[in-house]
């Protein structure tokens, strides 16, 4: 099984929309997670992090729900701009590496 | 402050070629690692490394080789080049290798092309 599952996409939406992705992680002991932003044909940013109570940055709400093992990321008022492919980022105690899903692809439409 | 730079931007190799993809960051960064990425599955860990003189394994470590003589440097070596390493390499570093909530700041990726 993946350590990282993410729903390959696209979602495509009109601006303005408001739009979720899920992201589930296979190990309970999972220690960190975060949404990283990649633009095509660059390399992946960080978007935010994501606490265990929650977290909002402007219009990205990020979640974590530990009991069944999935973070989101909520995007309110869709800008075109906002047209990347979204990788969820998870890390493990005791492990030294950064697990990544495959990204989910977010077209944001005119 | 450069961030984390590679060279070169692209590269066409032919089967059996060797060549180093360099990488390095001017963050003081413990933790730094080699990713490919391929259509559809995603970064996968190659190589990383939690300080200067120790590296190990990824995902996909074969066919490659490290080195961390510096703190600054971490370099990826392919040793016979083949069409299966047609990819694009990202590589990232991080503040602490002890506690990975911090971010990975990644430098602007290699384009390999083998034919």
């Amino acid at each position: 099984r993946k350590e990282v599952e993410q729903d390959p996409g696209p979602f495509n939406v009109p601006e303005g929309a408001t739009v979720a992705f899920n992201c589930t992680y296979s190990n309970s002991a999972s220690q960190s997670f975060f949404w990283y932003r990649q633009d095509c044909r660059k390399e992946p940013k960080l978007l935010m992090s994501v606490y265990s109570s929650g977290n909002e940055d402007g219009r990205f709400t990020a979640q974590l729900n530990r009991a069944s093992q999935y973070i989101s990321l909520l995007i309110r008022d869709s800008k075109l701009s906002d047209s990347a492919t979204y990788l969820c980022v998870v890390t493990r105690y005791n492990f030294n590496k950064f697990y990544f899903g495959s990204g989910t692809k977010l077209n944001v439409k005119p | 402050n450069a961030g984390v730079t590679q060279t070169p931007k692209f590269q066409v190799l032919k089967t059996g070629q060797s060549m180093t993809l360099q990488c390095a960051q001017d963050m003081n960064h413990e933790y730094m690692s080699w990713y490919r990425q391929d259509p559809g599955m995603g970064l996968r860990l190659i190589h990383y490394s939690v300080g200067a003189g120790i590296t190990d394994q990824g995902e996909v470590p074969n066919g490659y080789n490290v080195s961390r003589s510096t703190t600054e440097d971490f370099p990826l070596r392919l040793l016979s080049a083949a069409p299966s390493q047609t990819s694009v390499y990202f590589c990232a570093s991080s503040y602490s290798a002890q506690i990975l909530s911090y971010e990975q700041y990644f430098g602007p990726g290699t384009r390999l092309t083998v034919t």
